[in-house]
């Protein structure tokens, strides 16, 4: 699976909208992006995922730049909750054998009250 | 009702010995996953698992071995345990090529 590269860690004020920013310059047409999150002592959670057009879930929104190389995951309004490490993956359906995925270093998003 | 659950929570033990992590899910997922996470927080996949194939991450050492009584249950065996097994293990669950993975909540294993 091709690599993604994040920001090491964000940081944001409770209620204000958070922009967190994927890098994957080496997508592949068939790649699929996904978000997952690990909250503090936790396991990993779904977040959202996408292949060409921007998605929105009752979670947050996944922006898609049009050329691929880049996405954005969007929480709308965050709160102390959200303070999470957030990993941006690339699954390639059509090569991944198993349908492992491969974890990256991710951003860690402070929230501030 | 909890989707993937893992038994132990906490699991102390020394060097040498073997153990065993239990991970069910009650998802009525097809495929199900181990995971571990060392100190540096870094997340790898070790082991997939579905009914038709075994796919094992080729870095996982062969003292690793998941065994599957059912298609609910995978469960992590470790023998001779050594200090850099010492680790959070995370067990998931999905369909077959599904976009969500469910996660369990993990074991966190200390070798002493």
């Amino acid at each position: 699976d091709a690599k993604t590269t994040q920001p090491n860690s964000m940081e944001s004020n409770e209620e204000e909208p958070v922009h967190l920013p994927c890098n994957h310059s080496t997508i592949s047409g068939t790649d699929y992006i996904h978000w997952y999150r690990q909250l503090p002592s936790q396991g990993p959670e779904y977040v959202i995922h996408g292949l060409t057009s921007n998605v929105n879930n009752r979670m947050a929104s996944l922006a898609i730049a049009e050329d691929r190389k880049s996405s954005t995951l969007i929480l709308h309004r965050a709160t102390l909750r959200d303070a999470a490490v957030y990993y941006c993956i690339l699954r390639d359906v059509n090569n991944n054998a198993g349908n492992m995925l491969t974890f990256g270093g991710g951003t860690r998003l402070m929230v501030k009250p | 009702d909890t989707a993937v659950s893992q038994t132990p929570k906490y699991l102390v033990t020394q060097m040498g010995n073997d153990k065993s992590i239990k991970c069910e899910q009650n998802l009525g997922h097809d495929t199900m996953y181990w995971y571990k996470q060392d100190s540096k927080k870094f997340l790898k996949i070790m082991f997939s698992y579905n009914n038709k194939e075994l796919i094992i991450n080729e870095t996982v050492p062969n003292r690793f071995s998941p065994k599957s009584p059912d298609k609910a249950h995978l469960n992590l065996h470790i023998n001779s345990l050594e200090l850099g097994d010492s680790a959070v293990y995370f067990c998931a669950s999905s369909q077959v090529a599904g976009p969500e993975q469910y996660f369990g909540p993990g074991t966190r294993l200390t070798v002493t």
